[in-house]
């Protein structure tokens, strides 16, 4: 399974946009790019997901880099329960399969 | 729509005893099925895949006799921890596709094992 990188934890404040980066530079061509949001004690939340163009959605935006190798999930204004565990997943094809890695832990301030 | 429930949402059972965990899909039908656990401080472990009727595909290192997994309906999978030790004490997450996006996996809420 192709391998995701994300920086351990980042900040933001409350009602800014949130621009949270992930590499995954062995991406293949059938790998779908999928974000998932943790918070503490509960099961992990759909965010967005997206293949080759960018995505929108009522949660977030999913920005890809044209060569694929990484992706940016934009929260366009960050409210205090936005703070969770980022996770961005490369689901291989029709597997269904999702391999988390260790994601990125966002605090928002107020 | 899209709702994963789990029961029980806690349990605490002594060392060597068995424990049930129950993953219902409420309001779609889930033609797979999936099992993870979660160390504090950690991410998700992916224990094992269950496609309904049929024998579920464990990932390499999870035991299949000790951790035993029943997906008998499109709506309900079941995991067993069998003879349970204190070091299976754990956050046990279900997941399940089929849903209104056959490419998007709904989770439960999770259940706390704590084995004494």
């Amino acid at each position: 399974d192709a391998k995701t990188t994300q920086p351990n934890s980042m900040e933001s404040n409350e009602e800014e946009p949130v621009h949270l980066p992930c590499n995954h530079s062995t991406i293949s061509g059938t790998d779908y790019i999928h974000w998932y949001r943790q918070l503490p004690s509960q099961g992990p939340e759909y965010v967005i997901h997206g293949l080759t163009s960018n995505v929108n959605n009522r949660m977030a935006s999913l920005a890809i880099a044209e060569d694929r190798k990484s992706s940016t999930l934009i929260l366009h204004r960050a409210t205090l329960r936005d703070a969770a565990v980022y996770y961005c997943i490369l689901r291989a094809g029709n597997t269904g399969k999702l391999i988390f890695g260790q994601g990125t832990t966002l605090q928002v301030k107020p | 729509g899209a709702v994963v429930s789990q029961h029980p949402s806690w349990v605490i059972c002594k060392s060597g005893t068995s424990v049930k965990i129950e993953c219902r899909s409420l309001d779609f039908q889930a033609t797979t099925m999936f099992w993870y656990r979660q160390f504090p401080k950690q991410s998700l472990m992916l224990m094992a895949t269950s496609n309904e009727g049929s024998k579920a595909t464990y990932e390499q290192g999870v035991e299949k006799d000790k951790f035993l997994i029943n997906h008998a309906s499109l709506t309900l999978s079941t995991l067993t921890v069998t003879s349970a030790h204190p070091e299976d004490s754990s956050f046990y997450i279900c997941s399940a596709r089929g849903g209104p996006s056959t490419d998007t996996q709904y989770f439960g809420p999770g259940t706390r094992l704590t084995v004494l």
